[in-house]
């Protein structure tokens, strides 16, 4: 299995600007979980989804972000609009539920 | 809420010395454990897990942890490290059914 895909790997944008991360979980698992890494906040959870409906999404910062899994092998997470303190590693990670999560690779995200 | 503790920032060893990385938690009921590993401009790979049974558990890449409830520790552990297990390190408890609650990270050197 190729393990979690995340694209882009790098983006930089300008504030104020559309941002859109993907993620294709790893074949089979049905919960589906994005993180977010900074050096001041250390790993936060920001939603997660079972079966491709989203659980919680308490972690979500505010409204300018939105995520999506319109079906078990694809979720977006958009940030509009993009603004310098969202500059960070998004981290999208797959599991059976329950299980030990799988992280994919991130996408390092800086907003100029 | 369940948290976990990492005590130390920094862990530096010589290789082929023991390695040890502390982890304590603070948890209402039977704790989950997990260890990840994070390499450098990559995504968080687990390491191993104590979900109940055997206190001593063991991992990938020789790792082994240790879950002692008396002491409210789940320490990681290799006999004789490598220079190529220079890494961050996470210990993790899970709330619930699914969410994880990250340690703030353990950064290893090895030297040769």
């Amino acid at each position: 299995d190729a393990g979690v895909i995340q694209s882009p790997r790098h983006e930089v944008t300008e504030m104020g600007q559309e941002v859109t991360l993907r993620c294709k979980p790893i074949s089979g698992h049905n919960s589906l979980f994005w993180y977010r890494q900074t050096m001041m906040r250390g790993l936060e959870l920001l939603i997660y989804f079972n079966n491709n409906v989203p659980i919680d999404d308490s972690g979500m910062p505010e409204d300018r972000f939105s995520a999506k899994m319109p079906n078990a092998s694809f979720s977006t997470l958009k940030i509009q609009p993009s603004e310098p303190r969202d500059s960070a590693v998004y981290f999208c990670a797959s599991s059976h539920p329950g299980n030990e999560q799988f992280f994919g690779p991130g996408t390092r995200l800086t907003v100029l | 809420a369940q948290s976990v503790a990492q005590p130390e920032d920094q862990v530096n060893v010589a290789e082929g010395n023991p390695l040890t990385v502390k982890c304590t938690y603070s948890v209402s009921g039977n704790p989950y454990l997990f260890w990840y590993v994070q390499y450098p401009n990559r995504g968080l790979q687990f390491l191993l897990k104590y979900i109940t049974g055997d206190n001593l558990v063991k991992g990938s890449y020789g790792f082994e942890a240790e879950f002692n409830k008396s002491q409210t520790s789940f320490h990681l552990k290799k006999p004789s490290a490598l220079v190529s297990d220079s890494a961050l390190y996470f210990c993790a408890v899970r709330e619930g059914d699914y969410k994880l609650s990250f340690g703030a990270g353990t950064t290893v050197t090895v030297r040769a």
